[in-house]
């Protein structure tokens, strides 16, 4: 079956650094996509990776290594907004976005 | 960028009322649409895939006779909510994938609509 693993719930100080770590097995893959959801929000896209490697986007980076059905979120230099559930999502070989259950993310001051 | 407007955003009725909800792509067109279901704290849950000018394709476990989308123009998807009952009450959001086929974002989301069954 078709898997997406990623940590429930972390906490995290403002100013710091957070890494969000998501694992996936799944039937093919077509790049693999973050979002950031608030609650009581849809989700809003923040990165896409496809090919192994490091995308940066301003305070937001994304790591992917397809060998090891592995990405990770990079948050720097946190702020309270940052509080948030960051969803890790796969598209497979049929083009179908197979979702994570998201990371909570809980800034303190 | 592409804007998915999603109507209304909250809705409370009495059990037994049926419910539309409306997903509408504004500057963009959309073969094909999307239907999820959020429970509190819990993730998105794909409930069917709406595809212009023909039947939906629903997710296992979730009763396409309860759930009656249409999906008439490249714009427009909408969700009907038939005799919803208490354990219907969730977060609906739709979401369009742009016909232009853009890869790296594959879905734009609407706003979402809160749905509250007494």
């Amino acid at each position: 079956g078709q898997n997406i693993d990623q940590p429930t719930e972390m906490t995290a100080t403002e100013g710091a650094i957070v890494q969000i770590n998501c694992t996936y097995q799944t039937s093919g893959f077509n790049g693999l996509f973050w979002y950031q959801q608030h609650a009581g929000e849809a989700p809003t896209f923040l990165s896409y990776n496809v090919l192994d490697g490091l995308e940066e986007k301003g305070r937001f980076s994304s790591f992917l290594s397809r060998s090891k059905g592995y990405s990770y979120l990079l948050l720097k230099e946190l702020q309270m907004k940052d509080s948030a559930s960051y969803l890790c999502a796969v598209r497979d070989s049929n083009y179908q976005l197979i979702w994570g259950a998201g990371t909570k993310l809980i800034i303190k001051p | 960028g592409a804007v998915v407007s999603q109507h209304p955003s909250w809705v409370i009725c009495k059990s037994g009322t049926s419910v539309k909800i409306e997903c509408r792509s504004l500057d963009f067109q959309a073969t094909t649409m999307f239907w999820y279901r959020q429970f509190p704290k819990q993730s998105l849950m794909l409930m069917a895939t709406s595809n212009e000018g023909s039947k939906a394709t629903y997710e296992q476990g979730v009763e396409k006779d309860k759930f009656l989308i249409n999906h008439a123009s490249l714009t427009l998807s909408t969700l009907t909510v038939t005799s919803a009952h208490p354990e219907d009450s969730s977060f609906y959001i739709c979401s369009a994938r742009d016909i232009s086929g853009s890869g790296n974002q594959p879905q734009h989301f609407g706003d979402g609509t809160r749905l509250s069954i007494l």
